[in-house]
């Protein structure tokens, strides 16, 4: 079945130190995004890919950064993790981008705890 | 500042009654309006949608309402079935933003 896979699943890391969340897809994609969501919170989108075109939210904060080697994978890297980061990370891909059937596609996101 | 309200962080309904769940935005540039269910432990999964172009969609047990004027959309679900427990999540896109804005969701409980 064509899917969003997210690992790991669950990530504890320490305070400062630097962290890697994964997103693969089958579906080929174009657009790949980042959603951060805190406890009882709505998603908030952090940054998404169109193609290889990164495109940053205005107050996603700089210690938050992401790849994009190739269409099936994306990376969000947290260069020094503060207990304010701990939260759901969700990734989600859409075939378009602001079509009018812009449909995206979650994984099952990745629980980060910060030590 | 929320730009997506759901003003219900839970709803409790019986097996087999109607389901209402609400949700109020404030963005006049939104163009397009999604639902999405979640259950523990799983990424969102696309439920509805409707564009603004219109004001009501169906798809078998489930109906979205939109009234543009009020800023308004609300999901239906007729009749509603314990596989319906679940969060619900609202959102929308426009203003050629490519990502959605979403709302808090709101916590939908069957009870037999």
């Amino acid at each position: 079945d064509a899917m969003v896979i997210q690992n790991p699943r669950y990530q504890v890391t320490q305070f400062g130190k630097p962290v890697t969340l994964s997103c693969s897809q089958t579906l080929n994609h174009n657009v790949m995004y980042w959603y951060q969501q805190k406890s009882s919170q709505a998603p908030k989108l952090l940054f998404h890919y169109y193609d290889k075109d990164f495109n940053n939210e205005a107050d996603t904060p700089d210690n938050f950064q992401s790849r994009r080697p190739n269409t099936s994978f994306c990376f969000l890297d947290i260069r020094s993790p503060g207990l304010g980061d701990a939260a759901m990370y969700l990734c989600a891909t859409s075939r378009r981008r602001r079509s009018s059937y812009n449909e995206q596609f979650f994984g099952p996101g990745t629980r980060l705890t910060v030590l | 500042d929320q730009q997506v309200k759901q003003n219900s962080p839970s709803l409790s309904v019986q097996e087999g009654r109607i389901s209402i769940l609400n949700c109020d935005y404030t963005n006049s540039m939104f163009d397009y309006f999604l639902w999405y269910k979640k259950y523990p432990a799983e990424g969102p999964t696309f439920l509805i949608s409707i564009s603004s172009i219109k004001d009501k969609n169906e798809d078998g047990r489930f109906t979205v309402f939109l009234n543009k004027s009020a800023k308004h959309l609300s999901l239906h679900i007729v009749p509603s079935q314990p596989g319906d427990s679940a969060v619900y999540f609202c959102a929308a896109r426009g203003g050629g933003a490519d990502g959605l804005t979403f709302g808090k969701g709101t916590h939908l409980i069957i009870q037999p």
